[in-house]
């Protein structure tokens, strides 16, 4: 089946560091999407994807969908405090079903 | 408003057992689904319903039985507990069963002794 391989699993960075991500895929993907999980909560939608080369941003955050259609970044510039949680890539192939990479930790020492 | 809730947020029940968690949506989405959550964080879909039909079906033991009365609502209902269903299941909803935006609910960390 599709798996989406999320890297890094862990980051620990300073505050006002940015921060960079990727998800790749096995398969090409029509849609890309980036969630965050803070603890104790669900994920919620950060930055949806849907054209090859599509790069678009929401405050800090940046997201690119990649050329290939088979891999997709995630930005973040000058990361504060609350940017701490677990970010999650996802990517669907048409009508199937939405598969999540593993997500990376992040983690911000003040 | 809570768009899309689920209760309750925690379940401790002892092996054997038999449970169910509920879940409701007031976004007028006409999909809803069941994720769960391991240990390590990892997000796999275990059902799918679209206007109260089920689409997608993952290969979950027959234990798991969800059922969507309409399409506000999906429930899932688990018999005979295993230790090795401890997790946090997620409820979720799109616009479609094409929308890649989901939302999600807060999670229902279930505990099994």
């Amino acid at each position: 089946g599709q798996q989406l391989n999320q890297s890094p699993q862990s980051m620990f960075i300073q505050e006002g560091e940015d921060v960079s991500m990727n998800c790749t895929s096995s398969s090409i993907f029509n849609t890309w999407l980036w969630y965050k999980q803070d603890p104790g909560e669900g994920p919620v939608l950060l930055i949806a994807l849907y054209k090859a080369g599509e790069l678009t941003s929401n405050g800090r955050l940046t997201a690119q969908f990649g050329i290939t259609r088979k891999d997709s970044f995630l930005n973040i510039s000058a990361s504060i405090p609350s940017d701490v949680g677990i970010y999650f890539c996802a990517g669907r192939q048409g009508a199937q079903k939405l598969v999540f990479g593993q997500g990376t930790r992040l983690t911000i020492n003040p | 408003d809570t768009a899309v809730s689920q209760t309750p947020k925690y379940l401790v029940t002892q092996m054997g057992n038999d449970k169910s968690i509920k879940c409701e949506q007031n976004l007028g989405h006409d999909t809803m689904y069941w994720y769960k959550q391991d240990s390590k964080k990892f997000l796999k879909i275990m059902f799918s319903y679209n206007n109260k039909e089920l689409i997608i079906n993952e290969t979950v033991p027959n234990r798991f039985s969800p059922k969507s009365p309409d399409k506000a609502h999906l429930n899932l209902h688990i018999n005979s507990l295993e230790l090795g269903d401890s997790a946090v299941y997620f409820c979720a909803s799109s616009p479609n069963a094409g929308a890649g935006e989901l939302f999600f609910g807060e999670g229902s960390r279930l505990t099994v002794l």
